[in-house]
């Protein structure tokens, strides 16, 4: 099954502090890689793409194809980074996604 | 303002009532969709449509159905919902009928059957 894959349910980490949520993927072709977000009470959006290689909110990802992963980085977490992230992927099947990391930023 | 629109946005049913999770877009897309979030479970496909009158079940399909009829709406149903389908439902609709770019979501459908 071609699968995304979030290790971590829960990720902690103080404000200031450099933080990285990781995404593995499977696919044998050549995937398309996301990064969704969803704030408290909000409707999910997506924070950055794989092919256009921008920094959105401090946060950037870089794709990996040896070691088939897509995690996402930001050098110093604030408080309002707080959020449940989706990593997706897609090819020649609707986007599938990762069961999601809530990050929490503790001041 | 372009957007996918969900009603209701809550509901508290009873086991077996039957109920309808409108959802709507503005913006001209071909490929619209229905997940669940669940807690530990994350995002769930219950079903898609890559156009009009084309419709496929996504991973968890079973106790809901789907229509679409014209390109804006793709309605869910639940014919006779159960206590296992409470949950939070994300309609989600893109450009193109297979969606290789962003996913716009709605607000949500918090639904509880008790």
């Amino acid at each position: 099954a071609q699968r995304v894959t979030q290790p971590e349910k829960l990720l902690s980490v103080f404000k200031g502090a450099p933080v990285e949520l990781k995404c593995n993927y499977s696919y044998s072709g050549s995937p398309e890689l996301f990064w969704y977000v969803q704030y408290s009470r909000q409707r999910l959006q997506l924070l950055l793409r794989h092919i256009s290689r921008e920094s959105i909110k401090g946060f950037t990802a870089d794709l990996n194809k040896g070691e088939t992963s897509f995690h996402l980085k930001k050098p110093f977490a604030q408080e309002e980074d707080s959020a449940m992230y989706y990593c997706a992927r897609s090819g020649n099947t609707p986007l599938v996604f990762g069961k999601g990391t809530r990050l929490s930023v503790i001041a | 303002e372009a957007q996918v629109t969900q009603n209701p946005r809550y509901l508290i049913t009873v086991t077996g009532k039957k109920l309808t999770v409108t959802c709507s877009q503005n913006m001209n897309h071909e490929y619209m969709s229905w997940y669940r979030q669940d807690p530990g479970l994350g995002l769930r496909q219950i079903y898609y449509s890559m156009n009009v009158e084309v419709t496929d079940k996504g991973d968890v399909p079973e106790g809901y159905k789907v229509s679409r009829k014209e390109k804006r709406n793709f309605p869910l149903i639940l014919e006779s919902p159960s206590p296992n389908q409470t949950s939070l439902y994300f309609c989600a609709s893109s450009f193109g009928d297979v969606p290789t770019g962003e996913l716009f979501f709605g607000e949500g459908s918090r639904l509880t059957v008790l």
